[in-house]
């Protein structure tokens, strides 16, 4: 049972884009977490979002806990090549962690 | 500062050879994980240690896998016998400031190929 969703699965733009990549389940979740990872390499933290209805800003990313505290979003503003790789969402429910399965995302020059 | 350190990076063996996976913690990390990354099945947790105590093991796939943390700067995860369905990346992390926030920090991966 996959109780992290991430949509969309893969995802290709161009640079400058902007996107966006979610992070959804039916349960609630007391904290929730974004990694990057690149080819090779561990999955690196980007954030940490404990209350619902937060918003966190990084640079040019934009991270959001929903109110219910059961979806999350990342938002990326013109998109870089150095953004490419694989986002991760991680979160705590019924006592138990979760990984998503991931959005690839590609950003070509 | 080392960061997490895993061995080997790459293990290539065959069918039923015991395998055995080491890494090394952040020092003052008291919580340890052990991950499984494949293509089909995303990142995994198989268990994971508090101050070396194994918390929650209910990830490990079946009998044929077990890990041990005898101190606080060293565990190990061991299959035995080996299948070709456990080709996977196994990831380490340590982290120090709780369990569900606390950052996770990584090791590079173990890529195990089992023939």
């Amino acid at each position: 049972t996959q109780l992290l969703e991430q949509s969309p699965q893969f995802l290709s733009i161009q640079e400058g884009e902007n996107l966006t990549v979610y992070c959804n389940s039916s349960s609630v979740f007391s904290s929730l977490q974004w990694y990057r990872q690149e080819p090779g390499e561990g999955p690196v933290l980007l954030v940490t979002v404990v209350t619902g209805g937060e918003v966190k800003k990084l640079k040019r990313l934009t991270f959001q806990f929903g109110d219910a505290r059961k979806d999350s979003s990342l938002h990326i503003t013109a998109a870089q090549p150095g953004d490419t790789g694989l986002y991760l969402c991680r979160g705590s429910t019924l006592g138990r962690l979760y990984f998503g399965r991931g959005t690839q995302l590609t950003v070509w020059p | 500062d080392a960061g997490v350190i895993q061995s080997p990076r790459h293990e290539v063996t065959e069918m039923g050879q015991e395998v055995t996976l080491r890494c090394k913690p952040i020092s003052g990390h008291d919580y340890l994980f052990w991950y499984r990354q494949t293509m089909m099945r995303g990142l995994e947790l198989l268990i994971y240690f508090n101050n070396n105590v194994p918390i929650d093991d209910s990830g490990m796939p079946e009998d044929r896998f077990s890990a041990k943390m005898p101190n606080a700067s060293f565990s190990t995860l061991k299959i035995q016998p080996s299948e070709p369905r456990d080709s996977a990346v196994y990831f380490c992390a340590s982290s120090f400031a709780g369990r569900d926030t606390g950052e996770l920090f990584f090791g590079e991966g173990s890529r195990l190929t089992v023939l």
